[in-house]
């Protein structure tokens, strides 16, 4: 079965560092998404991502953050100056359509960050 | 915003019994999913259940959009149930899938 892969696993780094979090979605959908989950709290949407381009973002999506699709297979989530509260795990998701009735999101397995 | 709600919020099983979790969303919410959040973190698609009943296994789920609420069930459980049971519904204007807080399932040997 097709599955939504990322890298790192886990990454420690030095708070004020940047980090970039990779994703290779599933090769036909076109939907791309990244989602956090702090430690022992809910999944929060942070950005989604169509045709090259961000099609929604939530609150938490400011400057620090920003995607990129370098490639036709690579979706990236950077983290510029990281802090303390950027420790979580960060899921890459996709989809093969947006909001239209019969889409599933399917996950990859998360990178877990940790901000020191 | 959309909102969903899961109840309850922890539950304790003994391995073979069974159980029913809840998940209640509001208006403009669509493409109903369940996933399994496993001791390891990875978020696993149970059920696609935008409307009426589908099972797998010893899982089963419902939903009646028209009341807003999905029931996931799960019989005879096992070890491996263990974990975190979230639902999430997509905004109908939009591509955002939004999570309920969870039901964190441990299941007792």
């Amino acid at each position: 079965e097709p599955e939504v892969t990322q890298t790192p696993s886990h990454q420690v780094t030095q708070m004020g560092q940047e980090v970039i979090l990779r994703c290779v979605p599933i090769s036909n959908h076109l939907y791309f998404y990244w989602y956090r989950q702090i430690l022992g709290q809910k999944v929060e949407f942070l950005v989604s991502f169509y045709n090259n381009e961000i099609s929604e973002k939530s609150e938490i999506f400011d400057d620090q953050f920003s995607v990129e699709r370098p490639d036709g297979s690579n979706f990236t989530l950077k983290i510029r100056s990281t802090k303390l509260e950027d420790s979580a795990m960060y899921f890459c998701a996709s989809s093969v359509t947006g909001g239209s009735s019969g889409n599933t999101i399917y996950f990859g397995e998360g990178s877990w960050l940790t901000v020191v | 915003g959309i909102q969903v709600e899961q109840s309850p919020p922890d539950l304790i099983l003994q391995e073979g019994a069974n159980s029913t979790l809840r998940c209640n969303f509001s208006d403009s919410v669509n493409n109903l999913q369940w996933f399994h959040q496993n001791p390891w973190g990875q978020l696993i698609n149970l059920f696609y259940i935008p409307s009426g009943t589908k099972q797998n296994g010893r899982l089963s789920a419902t939903t009646v959009a028209t009341e807003r609420y999905s029931l996931l069930y799960i019989s005879s459980s096992q070890t491996t149930d263990s974990g975190v049971y979230f639902c999430a519904g997509q905004d109908n204007y939009g591509q955002n899938f939004v999570f309920g807080p969870g039901t964190r399932l441990s299941v007792l040997p």
